[in-house]
Formats: structure tokens, C-alpha cells, sequence
């Protein structure tokens, strides 16, 4: 079955205290991203990837980082969270750009993280 | 500037009903591509359908139906006869070319409950 995998689905951590997000796809997309989703505010790009070894800020990258070392995986991690990195993330993978390097297909999205920062 | 905007943060009906959510963006570009998403109670988003920016032709699938009006920059989302299971937050949401930027912008979501 093609899908995004995210884990873990939930997660309470502490101010500080390193952790990291996985995400795989099964689909051999190239492009993958990272949103994060708060109320009021829709989902917001934090990071993505148009391929291997190749990633690029969104609009609230602050706080985060990603790396692409393989096609399938694009981790998500927060090196030292802080409460208002509390919020729902979701990855998500895509097949292709248009030739004017708008999105074009559709984003595939994993079944999202729920974090929580105390 | 907010370059999706739902303006209707909530909308609740009774079953049955005809609901419509309005989704008006904002681009420069003239090769652009307008998404709906359902994100139901379980959380995952779904995509409903893609419209590019040179296909203004309406869409019906079923129940759902869209209207993409260029002219006031517009990709309003119908639902008819509207059911329990529709209840869910929607999403429209914007992909442009601007600056190399490839991502999709996203409105701030319209939470649609369909009361029985």
C-alpha cells in the first residue's frame, strides 16, 4: 500500500530534551515536506526536500532541522523544543513539480505527530 | 499578506442541507494550481481535487462540486445534500511559482459540522 509513515503518532516531551520525528514514503517521490498545523493558522511549511542531499527552509523553519541521506526518509528534529513547538506535524511526499516549479501533484500526507513540549 | 483565506472558520448545518466554503487567494503568478483537503475527526488530511489555473471549468464529483472563478480569484467547495460523514475540517490551498518556493500554501481551514 502506498503511504506516508510518520511515528512516532504521539509524543510529550520536556523542554530541552532532544528528539526526532521519523518519516518514510513508499511511493519513490522525490519532493518531500514537513507542515506544521495550529489553530487558526492552517498548516504551515517548516522544511522539504526536492531530493536526496538537497532540502530548503519553509516559512518556520526556526527551531528545526531535517535531513534527506535517502529517498525514502526525510526525519524531522528539534534539537532542543521549547513549548511552542507544541503542535500537530504532519510529513508529506509528492510526485512531481510542473515545469515551472510550482507543486503539481497532489501532496501525499502521513497520518500526523501529535507533540506536546512541557 | 494571506494569500489563502477562509473566511468562515465554522459552519454548522443540519443534514441534508446544501453547504458551501469559500476559498479566495491571492497569486502573480499565471501558472498556479488550487487544492482542497478533508482533514475528518481521525486527523489525517485528504485530498479531494486539483484544479490548474487554466481549467475554469466547474467540477462535480458526486456530492461535491467545485467553482473556480478566476475573476475574483475564487475556488468556492459545495457540498449537496450534505451528510453526517462530511463533518471534518477542509482546507484550500494554493501552489505557486513565486521565488522557487514549492511548497502549498494553506488557508486557515473551515471546520464544517453536519448535524443529524
Amino acid at each position: 500500500e502506498a503511504q506516508v509513515t510518520q511515528n512516532p503518532r504521539y509524543l510529550i516531551t520536556v523542554t530541552g530534551k532532544k528528539l526526532t520525528v521519523t518519516c518514510s514514503q513508499n511511493m519513490n517521490h522525490e519532493y518531500m515536506s514537513w507542515y506544521r498545523q495550529d489553530p487558526g493558522l492552517g498548516l504551515r511549511q517548516i522544511y522539504y526536500s526536492m531530493n536526496v542531499e538537497v532540502t530548503d527552509k519553509g516559512d518556520v523553519p526556526e527551531g528545526y532541522k531535517v535531513s534527506r541521506k535517502e529517498k525514502r526518509n526525510f526525519p524531522l528534529i528539534l534539537e532542543s523544543p521549547s513549548p511552542n513547538q507544541t503542535s500537530l506535524y504532519f510529513c508529506a511526499s509528492s510526485l512531481s513539480l510542473s515545469r515551472q516549479g510550482a507543486l503539481f501533484s497532489p501532496l501525499h500526507f502521513g497520518n500526523g505527530t501529535r507533540l506536546t513540549v512541557t | 499578506a494571506q494569500k489563502v483565506t477562509q473566511a468562515q472558520t465554522e459552519i454548522s448545518v443540519v443534514e441534508k442541507e446544501d453547504v458551501t466554503l469559500d476559498c479566495v487567494y491571492e497569486t502573480r503568478d499565471t501558472t498556479y494550481y488550487l487544492f482542497w483537503y478533508k482533514q475528518p475527526p481521525s486527523g489525517e488530511l485528504v485530498f479531494l481535487i486539483r484544479r490548474n489555473s487554466f481549467d475554469e471549468q466547474n467540477e462535480i464529483s458526486g456530492r461535491y462540486s467545485w467553482n473556480f472563478q478566476k475573476s475574483t480569484s475564487s475556488f468556492n467547495f459545495t457540498i449537496t445534500a450534505s451528510q453526517v460523514v462530511d463533518s471534518a475540517v477542509y482546507f484550500c490551498a494554493l501552489s505557486e511559482a513565486t521565488q522557487g518556493a514549492q511548497k502549498l500554501v494553506f488557508g486557515q481551514g473551515t471546520r464544517l459540522t453536519i448535524n443529524p
